[in-house]
């Protein structure tokens, strides 16, 4: 079957935009998360999903990044007004339940933001 | 508070050469511990992981042990191969968090 989708690969975008990055999960996962990832570094947590709600946004590092996941399937992040240091990776990941001890999360490609 | 920290790499070893890679961690609770791996071009991977103190996981020839007393999870191979390099990266689950480390890069030559 499909594993986690990313889309797009890469965005390119000036300062000051607004950008979505979207996530196709493994069907039937129920938890999702995104990471973002800057070179030389490990992924950092931004936010959990289980089913359609955020249980868990406390690594969104300020007001200008959100995530949906409305029907508890795809997400999008949602980053206003961006900024040079937002560029990275943004990684997605799903897992069939919320928890660490049991289930392995699946990860996508990654979506390579650059801003200008 | 919580965090992992992995040996810095880059690393280079010959084909069949021993390897170690160091990961400790800090946590309240105890949390489940991961390798994760990414070849070149790749998306992260699951490599190995393990859930309670002195679970062993393992998979195609790297193990690595979960120590409460040294908060430790060292990822080990007895003889790597050439298809082995990658970035590896060490992580620890707690409640709904991954935490990672900055990822070890390992590079076999023949």
């Amino acid at each position: 079957g499909a594993g986690v989708s990313q889309t797009p690969s890469n965005k390119v975008t000036e300062k000051g935009k607004y950008v979505e990055l979207r996530c196709d999960p493994i069907s039937g996962h129920t938890a999702l998360y995104w990471y973002r990832q800057s070179l030389g570094q490990g992924p950092e947590f931004l936010i959990y999903f289980q089913g359609t709600g955020a249980a868990d946004d406390s690594g969104l590092p300020n007001d200008r990044f959100f995530a949906v996941r409305p029907e508890g399937s795809v997400s999008t992040l949602k980053i206003q007004r961006t900024e040079r240091g937002d560029s990275a990776v943004y990684l997605c990941a799903s897992s069939p339940t919320s928890s660490t001890a049991f289930s392995e999360q699946f990860f996508g490609p990654g979506t390579r933001l650059t801003v200008l | 508070g919580n965090s992992v920290t992995q040996m810095e790499g880059p690393v280079t070893l010959s084909e069949e050469a021993f390897l170690t890679i160091n990961c400790t961690y800090t946590a309240t609770g105890y949390p489940s511990l991961f390798w994760y791996v990414q070849y070149p071009g790749e998306g992260l991977q699951l490599l190995l992981k393990a859930t309670k103190a002195d679970d062993k996981g393992s998979n195609k020839g790297f193990e690595a042990t979960y120590r409460k007393e040294t908060t430790s999870f060292h990822l080990e191979k007895g003889s790597v191969q050439v298809s082995d390099s990658a970035v590896y990266f060490c992580a620890r689950g707690t409640g709904n968090q991954f935490y990672f480390g900055t990822g070890t890069s390992l590079t076999v030559i023949p």
